[in-house]
Parts: structure tokens; C-alpha cells; sequence
């Protein structure tokens, strides 16, 4: 039972163009929405998170933006460049028995041609 | 600061085998978790231990066990590996020192288990 949908699954975008993933999650108790980026060969390294009291972040060219009504966030990549093409994942983290632990997406593999 | 060190990076393991992972976290983050990566299933959760004490565990079968040191380094075992053990397992560790949401994962690079 997937409690967190991530889309699409793969994106391939030109560079300089705008790359946008989308999750959607389903547990209200969830609070804390980061996102992690993931190389060939490498673990996962948190890119960037936000907290529901918050409707949008920006770090950089990255955005995530949070609807709390429709329980949805997305992180949207501005000026998409090669060396972003990576696997992300959204995660949602929320109080399980004694420690927050995250759910994650199934991931979306982008590639960004140059 | 030195990240999370996973070893060995790739192990390949035959049917019915037990295989031991070790994770050593950034110093100083005393919860280290466990996740199993597939294509299938992505990053699901096995278990996260603080203070050598486990206080949280996932979905998986009891073959799945692991323990953490007064160190704050840890170890997995698998029993009776099966096919589907194949894949990336991956630690991460936390400063947090206690049920704190917005405490990072930092994540190691994985040990790639193979089971033939």
C-alpha cells in the first residue's frame, strides 16, 4: 500500500527548460515533505524540505511548492541543467511508534539533454 | 565531517546464506535507520535504532535483524537469503536526539547484495 505517489517516472527535459515531479500523499499525519537526489552509485542526499506551514520553499533553482488541502507538494527545477539528471525522490516523514520516519516515492529518473 | 561509510559495497551471496552489513554513521548521529532499495519497491524502511536501542522496525521478516553499538555504528544481518533479498541496502544517519521530524537523512552510497 503506497502511501506516497510519486509522477512521472522518468522526464526528460532539454536543458534550460523546467522540470516539475509531482507526489501526492495520503496520511494527514504527515509532517515534513524533503526531497532527495541520487546519483548512479551513490546514496540518496536531502536537496531540499519543507514543513506544511509553509506553501513554497526555493533554494537555489529548486522550488517545492505544498498544497496542504489537496495533500500534494512538487519540486519544480528551474533551468534544468545535465548535471541534474539524477533520480529524485519525495519523501513524507511522520511519528511511527517512537522516531519519524519517512515514507518514500518510487522515484522519478531525469535526464536533461543538453 | 566523514559521511556515512557503508562496507562491504557489493556482496554476492548464495541461497540459504546469512550476510552481515556494517554502517558506520557521521560522528556524532546517534539514529542510524536501514533501507532496502529496489526497482520494484524503491526505498522502503527496515529499521532505525538510537542509542543502541531499536525503535522503530518496517515490514520485513524476522530474517531481516540488526543492532547498533554504544558507537552508534550498526550492523544488519539477513538469514536464509532468498532471491529477493537482491538489491541496494542503504543506512542513514541523524543528529536528532530524539523524535525530531526535520532531522535530515544522511544517507551512505549502499552495499549492493547480490543473491544468486
Amino acid at each position: 500500500q503506497q502511501q506516497v505517489k510519486q509522477s512521472p517516472q522518468s522526464l526528460i527535459v532539454q536543458k534550460g527548460g523546467i522540470s516539475i515531479i509531482n507526489c501526492a500523499y495520503e496520511n494527514t499525519a504527515f509532517d515534513y515533505f524533503p526531497w532527495y537526489q541520487q546519483f548512479p552509485g551513490k546514496g540518496p542526499a536531502l536537496l531540499i524540505a519543507i514543513r506544511p506551514d509553509v506553501s513554497e520553499k526555493k533554494e537555489g533553482r529548486f522550488t517545492i511548492s505544498f498544497n496542504k488541502s489537496a495533500k500534494q507538494f512538487s519540486l519544480h527545477i528551474m533551468d534544468s541543467q545535465p548535471g541534474d539528471s539524477a533520480t529524485y525522490f519525495c519523501a513524507a516523514t511522520g511519528l511511527r511508534g517512537g522516531s519519524y520516519i519517512p515514507t518514500f516515492g518510487r522515484g522519478t529518473s531525469l535526464i536533461v539533454h543538453p | 565531517k566523514a559521511g556515512v561509510t557503508q562496507t562491504p559495497r557489493y556482496l554476492i551471496k548464495t541461497r540459504g546464506q546469512q550476510v552481515t552489513l556494517s554502517c558506520s554513521p557521521i560522528s556524532g548521529h546517534r539514529s542510524v535507520s536501514w533501507y532496502q532499495q529496489t526497482p520494484g519497491q524503491g526505498l522502503q524502511f527496515l529499521f532505525e535504532y538510537f542509542s543502541e536501542t531499536q525503535r522503530n522496525k518496517g515490514n520485513f521478516p524476522g530474517r531481516f535483524s540488526g543492532r547498533q553499538f554504544s558507537n552508534s555504528r550498526s550492523e544488519m544481518n539477513v538469514s536464509t537469503l532468498e532471491l529477493g533479498d537482491s538489491a541496494l541496502y542503504l543506512c542513514a544517519s541523524s543528529g536528532g536526539t530524539g523524535p525530531i521530524s526535520n532531522s535530515p537523512l544522511h544517507f551512505g552510497n549502499g552495499t549492493r547484495l547480490t543473491v544468486t
